[in-house]
């Protein structure tokens, strides 16, 4: 048990609908991720909260909105998506470091999101 | 521009067959190096931390260890259960919070 939970942990949505996939941690972190996971290709890092604060925002469309309400929990809001974003998306959170000091990042299960 | 590269990108081991992962990484200064396993249907879970050459670190079954351009994760006498995907990430100086993943190497391991 990582103490990072993700749901729904399987989502199937139309390219016209709009969900919502939920991250909570419950490891007393500052930090948390969203991330990209597709077939073949590494892990890519979607969007970063420092306490409750949106550090980084890779190049991110904006059909993606996440927003981080308190440190423990995190959303991803989903909206017109595309075929092309079926993928696990993956919640992480870390010790908050400014970016300067280098710790583990902890995963959630993933929510497998499959766009029709 | 920071790489990083795994090797092989698939391995089948027979149980007992002792062998290694490799991680080679190109960043312009590396801040740490880690080490995470994933199942399938799974995130990943992590295992090491590595922060300068000559580190190493273990548990059970499994060695991490890391030089100037490369880290190696040595799996001893390995069992079915340690098959799964394994990801190499660093973590550059100047690149904030964020990790740099490998595409992972995937272990099987037969009885």
């Amino acid at each position: 048990e990582t103490g990072v939970t993700q749901t729904p942990r399987h989502l199937v949505m139309g390219m016209t609908n709009k969900k919502s996939l939920k991250c909570e941690q419950h490891l007393g972190h500052n930090a948390m991720y969203w991330y990209k996971q597709s077939a073949k290709k590494p892990l890519e890092l979607m969007f970063v909260y420092s306490l409750e604060e949106r550090v980084e925002n890779n190049s991110v469309p904006s059909r993606f909105s996440p927003e981080c309400p308190n440190s423990s929990h995190l959303f991803l809001h989903l909206h017109t998506l595309q075929p092309e974003d079926s993928a696990l998306y993956l919640c992480a959170s870390s010790r908050e470091t400014r970016g300067l000091s280098s710790y583990e990042q902890y995963f959630g299960p993933g929510t497998r999101l499959t766009v029709t | 521009e920071d790489q990083v590269t795994q090797s092989p990108e698939a391995l089948r081991l027979q149980e007992g067959e002792s062998s290694s992962l490799n991680c080679s990484y190109t960043v312009s200064g590396l801040r740490g190096l880690f080490w995470y396993r994933q199942d399938p249907g799974k995130g990943p879970e992590f295992l090491f931390t590595l922060y300068s050459a000559g580190e190493e670190k273990e548990k059970e079954r499994l060695k991490a260890t890391l030089t100037k351009k490369e880290s190696f994760l040595h799996i001893t006498a390995p069992k079915p259960e340690d098959s799964a995907t394994y990801l190499c990430a660093v973590q550059a100086s100047n690149s904030g919070y964020a990790l740099n993943f490998g595409k992972g190497t995937s272990l099987l391991v037969t009885p």
